[in-house]
């Protein structure tokens, strides 16, 4: 199975300002097939992004993904307040192995 | 408006099983694979299993493979979940989730979770 891993663990940041997550995977993923989500407390993840840029219905265009291969990056080019959360990615190359990152909390600053 | 609603989780003892139960509206059910994920609470997310949409293939994760049974009733628009020889880090909130682009395994619908406690 793909193994992801995510960088930082936690990134402290305050309001305004840019955010950058990464995501390394241990083999090339597949047609990019690589998702983002955000969770908050007490909620079920939300998807944000899917094929490593392509952004989910609803979401706002501060949430943007790039990356290709085993190298990915969720950018939110201005945090504000209720983007502090925790941020997952998930390669979907494999159907039957998906895997997620560990994940990286935004907390503010 | 699509809707998944998990119910069954309980606290049982290792050794135990247990039937985990998802409920299915708003979509076209037996048009879509269906996934379970789980969640240790305050730790990352773990897939579990995988079912196709008419139910005759399912996949799962090295973890729980041989123990976990995934199965479906679309008749019922429901997805279960058979736990059994349970241990303690099988002790997560377990939901189900599905991609609306049919065939595709990113999850744009998730249920609320039900929790499973493992615990003597």
């Amino acid at each position: 199975d793909i193994v992801l891993t995510q960088s930082p663990g936690t990134l402290s940041l305050s309001p305004g300002e840019r955010a950058a997550l990464s995501c390394r995977a241990s083999q090339s993923v597949g047609s990019n097939s690589l998702a983002w989500y955000q969770q908050k407390p007490g909620q079920a993840p939300r998807l944000l992004i899917y094929y490593a840029s392509v952004r989910a219905t609803g979401i706002p265009d501060r949430f943007s993904g790039s990356g290709s291969g085993t190298d990915f990056t969720l950018t939110i080019s201005r945090l504000e307040p209720e983007d502090f959360a925790v941020y997952y990615c998930q390669q979907y190359a494999n159907s039957a192995g998906l895997t997620f990152g560990g994940g990286t909390k935004v907390e503010i600053k | 408006e699509v809707q998944l609603v998990e119910s069954g989780g309980a606290v049982v003892p290792p050794g135990g099983s247990l039937r985990l139960s998802c409920a299915a509206s708003g979509f076209m059910f037996d048009d879509y694979n269906m996934h379970w994920v789980r969640q240790v609470p305050g730790k990352g997310l773990e897939w579990v299993s995988l079912i196709s949409w008419d139910g005759s293939e399912s996949f799962y994760a090295d973890s729980v493979k041989g123990r976990f049974t995934s199965s479906r009733d679309n008749s019922l628009k429901s997805l279960y979940l058979q736990l059994n020889s349970l241990r303690t880090e099988d002790s997560a909130l377990y939901y189900c989730a599905f991609s609306s682009s049919s065939g595709l395994a990113y999850f744009d619908h998730w249920g609320q979770g039900t929790l499973v406690t493992v615990s003597s």
